[in-house]
Formats: structure tokens, sequence, C-alpha cells
């Protein structure tokens, strides 16, 4: 079957470094997603990859390997208004998004 | 930038009723998704178009129906409504004949059924 894996809570501690991780079994791989999304609020999209290493955005950098069949999503300088649901999604062999149940981050001052 | 856009943004329903939800893509995107998301849940697909053709379904109850327009703004058509539907319904559309598949969500509409 068809699965994704992520840590449903994760805390850190504003100004620091998270990662979290994710991990996918699909059939067929065209891609992963990584979406933010906050309470009530629509997803919004932060990454995609879809060839192995790591891509850089800011404050935020997504790493995959398709071997591993893992990815993770690296959040530096953490800041109060990272506190939202962090939600990893794999494209299928159709391009049909499987999500992930999202983690929740809460960031402490 | 233009996004996309749905409306309402809130719905209140009772039991058995229907409800219509309409969703905007960005202009120049050729696919529209429609998603359920119950509380602390993930998104849960319910169906996708291309190009104003059906192209996916998931869990889409057999009650609702949805279709895309000639202007590519699509309706996600809810009937005999159960307390169970309750939940926030997202839109989305992408680009995918440009070889990309970001999603772009929609602000959602907020439907309670009582």
């Amino acid at each position: 079957g068809q699965n994704i894996d992520q840590p449903t809570e994760m805390t850190a501690t504003e100004g620091a470094i998270v990662q979290i991780n994710c991990t996918y079994q699909t059939s067929g791989f065209n891609g992963l997603f990584w979406y933010q999304q906050h309470a009530g609020e629509a997803p919004t999209f932060l990454s995609y990859n879809v060839l192995d290493g790591l891509e850089e955005k800011g404050r935020f950098s997504s790493f995959l390997s398709r071997s591993k069949g893992y990815s993770y999503l690296l959040l530096k300088e953490l800041q109060m208004k990272d506190s939202a649901s962090y939600l990893c999604a794999a494209t299928d062999s159709n391009y049909q998004l499987i999500w992930g149940a999202g983690t929740k981050l809460i960031i402490k001052p | 930038a233009a996004g996309v856009i749905q409306s309402p943004r809130h719905l209140i329903k009772e039991k058995r009723e229907t409800a219509t939800l309409k969703c905007y893509p960005i202009p120049r995107h050729d696919t529209v998704y429609w998603y359920q998301q119950g509380p602390g849940q993930d998104p849960q697909f319910l169906i996708s178009f291309y190009e104003k053709m059906q192209s996916d379904k998931g869990s889409i109850p057999d009650r609702f129906s949805a279709q895309q327009f000639s202007d590519y703004h699509s309706e996600l058509n809810m009937s005999s409504l159960e307390l169970g539907d309750s939940a926030l319904y997202f839109c989305a559309s992408s680009l995918e004949s440009g070889g990309t598949y970001e999603q772009y969500f929609g602000p959602g509409t907020r439907l309670t059924v009582t």
C-alpha cells in the first residue's frame, strides 16, 4: 500500500534549528512536497524535491533520498510564526499526492 | 499575484440539504483538485480535473459530484448532507502541462452541517 510517515508533534526553541523527517512508500514516485499549514488555513507550498539531494530556500531546506524513501525539512533560525503543521506529500506514478498526517511544530520562546 | 479563490468561505447547512462550493483556479492553471480536511487530519483527496475533464477520483462519496467549466472554474456539489461532512474543503490548482505539480491551495470553505 501507499504510506507516508512523519512524527505527530515536535517542539523546538525560537532561534534554533529543527529537522522534520518523512518516510514514504508509494506506487511509483514522481517527487515529494512539503507544505506548511497554520490551523484553519490552507496549506502553502514550501518545497518540491524530485532528485536526490538538498534544496535550500532561505531558512527552509528540504532533502530527498529516493533509494531510502526518505525526506526531511530543515527549518533554521526558528521564529514563533513557524509554529504550524508541516505536511509531507509524495506523488505516485499517477502524479496523485499521497499526504502524510502532518507534523505539528510547536515553537517555544 | 492572483491566487485560488473559493466561495463561500463559510457555509452552514442542515442535514439532508445540498451545498455547492465554487473554486476559481489561478489563471492559466489547467488542473483543479478538491480536498476535504477534517479537524486534525491531513487533506483527503476527493477529485481532480485536467483541462475540464475528470482526471482522478479519490474518496469522494457518491452523494458528491464535481465538474470543471469552460472558464476553468470548478464546482463541488454535495447532496444529502450528513453531520460527518462538516470539514474544511480546499480547492487547489496547478499547471501540469508545464511539468510542475506544485498545488496552490485556496483559502478553503468551512462547511458546518447541523
